[in-house]
């Protein structure tokens, strides 16, 4: 059975700093690996990976993924109280689509 | 352009009832594909078309099936209805197939009395 860790389960930092979520997975057949952001009910999109060791960034944010060891890790820097969200991490195979259990951020001022 | 559409956004349902739920992709995105979020299981994937055809499908029972116009508006349908139907039903799409960019519906609340 396909399985998709994500760790810490949740997670308060100060405005500023600077914080790493990751997500470990162990399935059959690969295709990618998404990650999203969920504030109140429809989690938006924020980064497609399927190739080992290409960052994807987009500003504060950058994701990473590591094929060979099967994890990925979502960086955030300079985090802002806006960041505070549940962040997910999916990963697609041949057949389906895996979440896990996401990240809880809480960004105080 | 405009985002996914579900509707409704919030039904109440008797134990035993079916129910449908609709979503509108966003314009010339051809797969849809819908999850069930609760507290205790997390988002969970229930199946996905693509092109009028179910191409993947999660472990769920029988009860719960779909369908997809040849505009792209997709339904799922719940029958039978139990208590532990109860989530937020939510719809993604996307122009490519599951795995590619997708984006999100506002979701669809459920609750089985």
């Amino acid at each position: 059975e396909d399985k998709v860790v994500q760790s810490p389960l949740s997670l308060v930092v100060h405005e500023g700093d600077t914080v790493t979520l990751n997500c470990s997975y162990e399935v059959t057949n690969f295709r990618s690996l998404l990650w999203y952001k969920q504030e109140k009910k429809a989690p938006t999109f924020l980064f497609m990976l399927t190739s080992s060791g290409i960052e994807k960034k987009s500003g504060r944010l950058s994701s990473i993924l590591d094929k060979k060891e099967l994890f990925s890790i979502l960086n955030i820097t300079a985090t802002q109280t806006g960041d505070s969200a549940v962040y997910l991490c999916a990963v697609i195979t041949a057949g389906k689509s895996t979440f896990g259990d996401g990240t809880t951020l809480t960004v105080k001022p | 352009k405009a985002g996914v559409t579900q509707t409704p956004r919030y039904l109440i349902k008797t134990r035993g009832q079916q129910v449908t739920l609709s979503c509108s992709p966003i314009s010339g995105h051809r797969s849809v594909s819908w999850y069930q979020q609760t507290p205790g299981q997390g988002l969970q994937f229930l199946f996905e078309y693509f092109s009028e055809t179910q191409r993947n499908k999660g472990n769920f029972p029988g009860r719960f099936s779909g369908r997809q116009f040849s505009n792209s508006r997709s339904e799922m349908n719940v029958s039978t209805l139990e208590l532990g139907d109860s989530a937020l039903y939510l719809c993604a799409s996307s122009f490519g197939p599951l795995g590619a960019e997708a984006f999100f519906g506002q979701g669809t609340r459920l609750t089985v009395v």
